[in-house]
């Protein structure tokens, strides 16, 4: 299946909010309830940011929210801080037991 | 504390194959999918298949179909990701990640590096 599309990158100064836009197909992002967010710093591991479109783990900030309309889900993060700046990846269940990430977006904090 | 941790940085050859491990600790090993997914350098995360470590089944992306194989030994707490016929553009960084029912990745390792050259 062919990856979810995610922009390249997006910028906010610090205090603003910035979305962050996953576009998927009927057969994943629109299909199921099941995109996840995940935050990604340089040479690290990703981390779980929203799960099941808009659920967040416990630990994570409430600046961070999910939505989704038909096939796009969305990352929104508001009042910006410096730490915020990372690459972001949407995940969506796919059907027969598949997943598919988006491409990435590098955020960067002006 | 709940925790995979991953084997070491490996160097193949082309053509060669790569035997990745994945140790689990700190949760019932047998309660969760185990899920393996890449990222070559400076590029983006690629699922690349997933384990039921309760009962063995496996399922694989299509791009590695044929070239990945994904096991696991319970008495171990340990997931294993094989890639067979390495090439170049396999040099990644490969994680393994714990999957809850709902398809989301709740913990993962820390990552280990598989470098492809001759």
């Amino acid at each position: 299946q062919s990856a979810l599309t995610q922009p390249a990158s997006v910028s906010g100064s610090p205090g603003q909010s910035i979305t962050i836009s996953c576009t998927g197909t009927s057969s994943d992002v629109g299909a199921y309830n099941l995109v996840s967010w995940y935050q990604q710093h340089p040479g690290k591991a990703p981390k779980l940011m929203i799960y099941e479109d808009n659920r967040r783990p416990s630990g994570v900030s409430n600046r961070f929210s999910g939505s989704k309309s038909d096939n796009t889900a969305s990352l929104t993060i508001s009042g910006l801080q410096a730490e915020d700046e990372a690459d972001y990846y949407c995940c969506s269940y796919a059907g027969v037991s598949t997943a598919v990430f988006g491409g990435g977006t590098k955020l960067t904090v002006l | 504390q709940v925790q995979f941790v991953q084997s070491g940085a490996e160097v193949s050859k082309p053509g060669a194959s790569v035997k990745v491990s994945c140790k689990a600790s700190g949760y019932t090993f047998t309660t969760s999918a185990i899920h393996w997914v890449r990222q070559a350098p400076g590029q983006g995360l690629e699922w690349m298949g997933w384990i039921n470590v309760d009962n063995g089944n496996t399922r694989y992306s299509q791009k590695f179909q044929g070239r990945v194989t994904i096991s696991s030994d319970t008495s171990a707490s340990t997931a294993y990701m094989e890639l067979t016929s390495l090439r170049s553009e396999d040099t990644a960084v490969y994680y393994c990640a714990k999957c809850s029912s709902s398809w989301f990745f709740d913990l993962w390792g820390q990552g280990t590096l598989v470098t492809v050259s001759s």
